[in-house]
């Protein structure tokens, strides 16, 4: 089975200051993805990643950065975060070859920015 | 840009109703579609998927069919339950690409 798992998996940070948020995989997939999911606007991709070292601009990218040190972690950092970025976000792999579509997502991260 | 409509933001229907959720697509190129289900707490899974070659999903009962003359890929299932309640995201991968890009989401209620 599948599994992606999320860190912190609930967060209260104030407006200007740091958050990382961290997922780490065990499926060996060479694909990440972090996504962020509003009411009203569904699942909107940030940040994806192809491989160790790899870190690739999504739909959504400003305000934010992300970092693939290994195949299993990939890291979404808010360096000042702002309360706009309040949110749930949610780390998914994928084995794909390009199109394969299939993604493993983790329980998601409540973000709120106060 | 890739995109993926869904015009429902809420379905509510009793037990044994027919679901039918309206997915429109729009791409350059030929696309894979999806159907992912989101349940209360969790992070979405995989329902079902449809490529150009098979142009049919079908997976727990649920149905899903791809147009190419109408950009469509509607959702549906004959007799819905309780347990379905959840949200339903169209999605599609273009082809050559790695991003999914999701539809907004529907939000099916299923009352007992």
């Amino acid at each position: 089975e599948a599994a992606v798992t999320q860190s912190p998996r609930n967060k209260v940070a104030v407006t200007g200051g740091k958050v990382t948020l961290s997922c780490n995989q065990t499926n060996n997939h060479n694909n990440m993805y972090w996504y962020r999911q509003d009411t009203g606007h569904g699942l909107r991709l940030i940040h994806y990643s192809y491989g160790a070292g790899s870190t690739e601009k999504g739909d959504i990218p400003d305000g934010y950065k992300a970092s693939r040190p290994s195949q299993e972690n990939f890291s979404l950092i808010l360096e000042l975060a702002t309360p706009s970025q309040t949110s749930v976000y949610f780390c998914a792999s994928g084995d794909g070859g390009v199109g394969t579509g299939q993604l493993y997502f983790g329980e998601g991260s409540k973000l709120t920015v106060l | 840009g890739d995109s993926v409509t869904q015009k429902q933001g809420q379905v509510t229907l009793s037990e044994d109703d027919f679901l039918f959720i309206n997915c429109t697509y729009s791409t350059t190129t030929y696309p894979t579609l999806f159907w992912y289900v989101q349940y209360p707490g969790q992070g979405p899974q995989l329902l079902l998927k449809v490529t150009t070659a098979n142009n049919k999903g079908i997976s727990r009962g649920f149905e899903a069919t791809y147009d190419k003359g109408t950009t469509s890929f509607h959702l549906q299932k004959a007799s819905v339950q309780e347990s379905d309640s959840a949200v339903y995201f169209c999605a599609l991968v273009a082809s050559g690409y790695n991003k999914l890009t999701f539809g907004k989401g529907t939000v099916l209620l299923v009352s007992p």
